[in-house]
């Protein structure tokens, strides 16, 4: 347990729906991560934020995608209009600002869409 | 653009062989880590190297960082069923990583 946690672990949703992730990171890590991951590839960096600020967003994130942080703890990625191209894991990352940066994932949460 | 290779993509090997995984780039890292991920799980890390030259040992785990901090290797020992699982590389340059496409390690029984 790296103590990230992500709901839901599994999501089967209908094409043209919205769906929406949520991310706990650990409490004192200030900085979260939001990436994707197809079967046989590597995370790509979707976008991250520094406290509630959003500082960086992918271009892999169109204008369907949209993550928030509210109050600088929990996270939630929500994707509108789903397409069958947006099938992934989505894992989310919590880093603590300082020294050596090192991601801590949460385990993720299968999407598909149908 | 920052970009990680690894090889091989695959490797099946016996139960006590010993294997070594790479991890290359053409640019230089100020850390890297090396994580191993399970089927339907998150990655879970397993070191982070900083120096150039550095290794590090984690049980039958052998990290090495390159001297130029643009490379890395990992060898395991013995290897052994549990260690079966997708390894990634990822480098750290100022607030955002990259990772590496992975190795999907099979250890057979």
């Amino acid at each position: 347990d790296t103590g990230v946690s992500q709901d839901p672990r599994h999501k089967i949703t209908k094409r043209g729906q919205n769906v929406t992730f949520r991310c706990d990171p650990i409490s004192e890590h200030n900085r979260l991560y939001w990436y994707r991951q197809t079967l046989g590839q590597g995370p790509e960096f979707l976008t991250y934020f520094q406290n509630e600020a959003q500082l960086e967003k992918s271009r892999l994130l169109s204008d369907r995608f949209s993550a928030e942080r509210p109050k600088g703890s929990f996270s939630t990625l929500e994707i509108q209009r789903t397409e069958q191209g947006d099938s992934a894991m989505y894992l989310c990352a919590s880093i603590r600002q300082g020294g050596i940066t090192e991601a801590f994932f949460g385990q993720g949460t299968r999407l598909t869409v149908v | 653009t920052q970009l990680l290779e690894q090889s091989p993509q695959f490797l099946s090997i016996q139960e006590g062989e010993n294997l070594t995984v790479y991890c290359n780039s053409s640019s230089v890292f100020s850390s890297l880590q090396w994580y191993r991920q399970e089927p339907g799980e998150g990655p879970v890390l397993l070191v982070t190297v900083v120096t150039g030259g550095e290794v590090k040992k984690l049980k039958r785990l052998t990290f090495q960082f390159g001297d130029a901090r643009k490379d890395s290797s990992l060898h395991i020992t013995a290897a052994q069923p549990g260690d079966t699982g997708l390894y990634l590389c990822a480098g750290s340059y100022g607030q955002n990583f990259v990772f590496g496409p992975g190795t999907r390690l099979s250890v057979l029984p």
